[in-house]
């Protein structure tokens, strides 16, 4: 079975940081894109980021582009979203989300994780 | 950045309704468009992707159309669990965008 399986969410203070993981299984990681897509409180989704199957390219949502850094091991088999400078409006669930096809990130995410909640609070 | 819209952002109906759910880019994003539904507290299932490509899985009672900046989603028969929030998103290029969402609710 796919599966996706967020961790590290939590409380932080703003201006903190904190660093999540996604684990993945039952497909070939190191083939695919994978995506880090975010939902605040009652609002809509939104994409963060994206890395590409070998890390070589990396993509960011400009309200997250010098505060937020994508990795991933895929030896591990393990997506990383770290958050620094971190800011009320960050409060959200994050999900990661898998590419639907191999190598490429132009058709949709077919695969998601049951997402990890970030609260940013005094 | 592409902008999304979508109309309505929200909509009554009934089991067994037809409904239409439409999407609008701001720019030309050729068919790298894309379909998900989200039930309360849940993560966002795929539906459709590339405009008109109905996932494995998906039933066939959802359909999608369209090119260029115009899109559309149907469901020709309303099923319970289909009561939720559809949103739309462009691949085309990154940022990838969001739709804000159109939710669907029982009459």
């Amino acid at each position: 079975e796919v599966q996706l399986v967020e961790s590290g969410g939590g409380l932080v203070k703003p201006g903190g940081s904190l660093r999540l993981s996604c684990a993945a299984s039952g497909f070939t990681f190191s083939d695919y894109y994978m995506n880090w897509v975010r939902q605040a409180p009652g609002k809509g989704l939104e994409w963060v980021s994206s890395i590409s199957s070998s890390g070589a390219y990396i993509y960011y949502a400009p309200s997250v582009k010098g505060r937020f850094t994508i990795s991933r091991d895929n030896a591990e088999n393990s997506l990383y979203l770290q958050l620094n400078s971190l800011r009320a409006e960050d409060t959200s669930v994050y999900y990661c989300a898998k590419a639907l096809r191999s190598y490429s990130s132009i058709y949709g995410l077919d695969v998601w994780g049951q997402g990890t909640t970030v609260t940013v609070s005094s | 950045d592409i902008q999304m819209t979508q109309s309505p952002s929200s909509l009554s109906a009934s089991v067994g309704d037809r409904v239409t759910i439409t999407c609008r880019a701001s720019q030309n994003i050729s068919n790298f468009l894309n379909w998900y539904r989200q039930k309360p507290g849940k993560a966002p299932k795929f539906l459709i992707s590339a405009a008109t490509s109905l996932q494995s899985g998906v039933p066939s009672r959802f359909s999608g159309s369209g090119s260029g900046t115009d899109f559309t989603l149907t469901i020709s028969s309303l099923q319970p669990e289909d009561f939720a929030t559809y949103f739309c998103q462009q691949s085309y290029t990154t940022p990838q965008t969001f739709g804000p969402g159109t939710n669907l609710e029982i009459k």
